[in-house]
């Protein structure tokens, strides 16, 4: 089975701070990660995926994340934030032998200016 | 040229009524889903469909009943609507072979059960 563990439902930061989002994860078999966003009032855009190779992921917006198997965790991070940026973010984890997509419960970033 | 379209965007309805949501997508995808929502903004699936054919039906209980006339199209119908069902329900679509499970999602069906 798998799951995700976003840490912290609500995170805020100011225009141009550091912003960090923490998800980990459980899986049986090497996992496919993904982070999606959610504007208000809006579906999912996926932001970015790991699934082989380099494990620092670039996305889009300026959005990185880096995994890290001894770890369990597929944290996603931004160097400057940015007013735009205040959404929900969701971590999510599939794997190559399943039809699934399993979200965490997701964080939303608040931006301060 | 909305890759997948869902509608309607708000449905407002009461307890007892039945009711549908259709999606279509544009994409030429051969996988669609049904993705439930709830007040704290939880995700959860509740059906997958490959070309017509159900491939996951996550224990939703039976009220709900998916229905894929082609693989273009998969629509979701309600009976019996409880004050549980309110929630968003996203429509997501993916091509075959996919492994890495990249979703394209619609924008979200919003239903109200009074």
């Amino acid at each position: 089975a798998q799951s995700v563990t976003q840490l912290g439902s609500h995170v805020s930061v100011s225009e141009g701070a550091l912003v960090l989002l923490r998800c980990n994860y459980s899986s049986s078999v090497p996992p496919y990660l993904f982070w999606y966003v959610q504007y208000p009032n809006q579906g999912l855009q996926l932001l970015l995926k790991y699934t082989t190779g380099a494990t620092l992921v670039k996305g889009i917006n300026g959005f990185e994340a880096e995994f890290k198997k001894s770890e369990t965790s597929f944290h996603l991070t931004k160097p400057s934030a940015h007013m735009s940026d205040a959404a929900e973010y969701f971590c999510a984890v599939s794997s190559d032998n399943t039809d699934k997509l399993i979200f965490g419960t997701g964080t939303r970033l608040q931006v301060f200016p | 040229d909305t890759a997948v379209s869902q509608t309607p965007k708000y449905l407002v309805t009461q307890m007892g009524n039945d009711k549908s949501i259709k999606c279509e997508q544009n994409l030429g995808h051969d996988t669609m889903y049904w993705y439930k929502q709830d007040s704290k903004k939880f995700l959860k699936i509740m059906f997958s469909y490959n070309n017509k054919e159900l491939i996951i039906n996550e224990t939703v209980p039976n009220r709900f009943s998916p229905k894929s006339p082609d693989k273009a199209h998969l629509n979701l119908h309600i009976n019996s609507l409880e004050l549980g069902d309110s929630a968003v329900y996203f429509c997501a679509s993916r091509p075959r072979g996919s492994g890495a499970n990249v979703l394209t999602f619609g924008a979200g069906s919003r239903l109200t059960v009074l």
